[in-house]
Parts: structure tokens; sequence; C-alpha cells
């Protein structure tokens, strides 16, 4: 049980290149998202997903993309890199039951160096 | 929207010393509230949690305890280990669904020295 996979787990871009982080789980979760992790910031939200088909906006979402086709696969796309994005990204699958949560699984992250 | 903050920032403790890290949070409605512990270079695991409708809950050596009144929780390791030594996270949420954003405490950082 491989539960939640990020790839790659290392890149560095340049300023102004696109690129997309990978995400996927195997534990059936409807509801997955990406945090990015920043030294004394805690875990910020940039988008989440309740379902295939169905993303919004977190705290962060500026020069980001998701989509959402499959319930497994929840990518991350950044549009045109900038220094402000380098940062450690997780991302995150749970289920939740009518009016309450369950335990998040995160995936071991990636760390994302803007140059 | 939701606000939680956590203290302290660090914390340091001898091996077999107890530890006890705390949260607010603003939203009387939030219901879940989970405790993660991050060691470098992973990703946050669960380590706890606690549901509005219970006051504490314990798991051997760690409790969490919460005050819905003073919208307070906290984080209880006793009889530290050096292997405790991590950065521990508090969140909070109001629900499942699009309500189930788990809000994140900036994180504290606890040192166990043998």
């Amino acid at each position: 049980n491989a539960g939640v996979t990020q790839t790659p787990k290392f890149q560095v871009l340049k300023t102004g290149q696109s690129m997309t982080l990978q995400c996927a789980q195997d534990m059936n979760h409807e509801y997955m998202s990406w945090y990015r992790q920043d030294p004394g910031m805690g875990l910020r939200l940039i988008h989440y997903s309740v379902g295939a088909g169905i993303t919004d906006q977190g705290e962060v979402p500026n020069g980001y993309n998701v989509s959402r086709s499959t319930t497994e696969d929840f990518p991350l796309r950044l549009l045109s890199a900038a220094p402000s994005q380098t940062s450690v990204y997780f991302c995150a699958s749970s289920y939740s039951t009518a009016g309450s949560n369950t335990e998040a699984f995160f995936g071991q992250g990636t760390r994302l160096t803007v140059v | 929207g939701e606000n939680v903050e956590q203290h302290p920032s660090t914390l340091s403790v001898q091996e077999g010393d107890s530890a006890v890290i705390k949260c607010t949070y603003s939203d009387s409605a939030s219901n879940y509230f989970p405790w993660y512990k991050q060691e470098l270079g992973k990703g946050p695991q669960l380590i706890i949690d606690i549901r509005s409708n219970v006051g504490e809950k314990k798991d051997q050596r760690i409790a969490v305890t919460l005050n819905k009144t003073a919208k307070h929780f906290s984080l209880h390791i006793t009889e530290t280990q050096p292997e405790d030594s991590a950065v521990y996270f508090c969140a909070a949420s109001r629900g499942g669904g699009s309500q189930g954003n788990l809000i994140f405490g900036k994180g504290t950082k606890l040192s166990v020295k043998p």
C-alpha cells in the first residue's frame, strides 16, 4: 500500500519555467489537497479537491493550477515559476463522512527551488 | 476564516520530562483537531486527533485536551524520548467536504535532550 506518492522529490527551475508536480493516492480518498511549507509559516493550503472534476482555491492559490480528472491523481501546475514559489510542497488525501473529517495522509514532499 | 495560533515555536526538554504544546483557534464551528509530527525530510504524520464532542483523548504517552469554551487545545507528551524530537503541528477544520480544509498552526520544534 503506497499511500500518497509525490514526484519529483527535488526540482530546480529557472524563473519563468513551468512544471507539474505529480501526486497520486491509492486509498480511494475523495479529498485531496496541496500545501506549501515555508520556514516559520506552517503549512498553507494552495488548492484542494473534494472529488473528481471538482477543485477549489485555498489560502495561497496565485501562480498555481490544478485539475482532478481521476480519483487517484491531483497534479499541481506552476504556470511561470517565480523565486517566491521556492518551497516544499506537500500533497495530502483523506476521506470524510458527513460533517466530520478524518486523518489526512501526506506525501513525502517535493522540494522546489526557483532561481 | 479559521485562524490557528500555536505556542511555543521551540521547546527543549530533558529526556523523561513532559512537553506541552498549546493551540488556540478562532472558528467556533471547528469540530476536528488533529496533531501531526514531522520528522526531518518527511511529510507530516498524524499522531493523535480529537473531535469536538470529546474533552480528552489519550494514546500511550500522548494525550490531547480540548476546551471548546476557551477555543484551545493542547498536546501533552509524557516521559519524552529522543525520538520524540521533531516539529509538531496542530490543525483545525470544520467538517467534511470543502469544510474539511485543515488550517495549521505554524509548528513547534521539540528537542529532547538525552
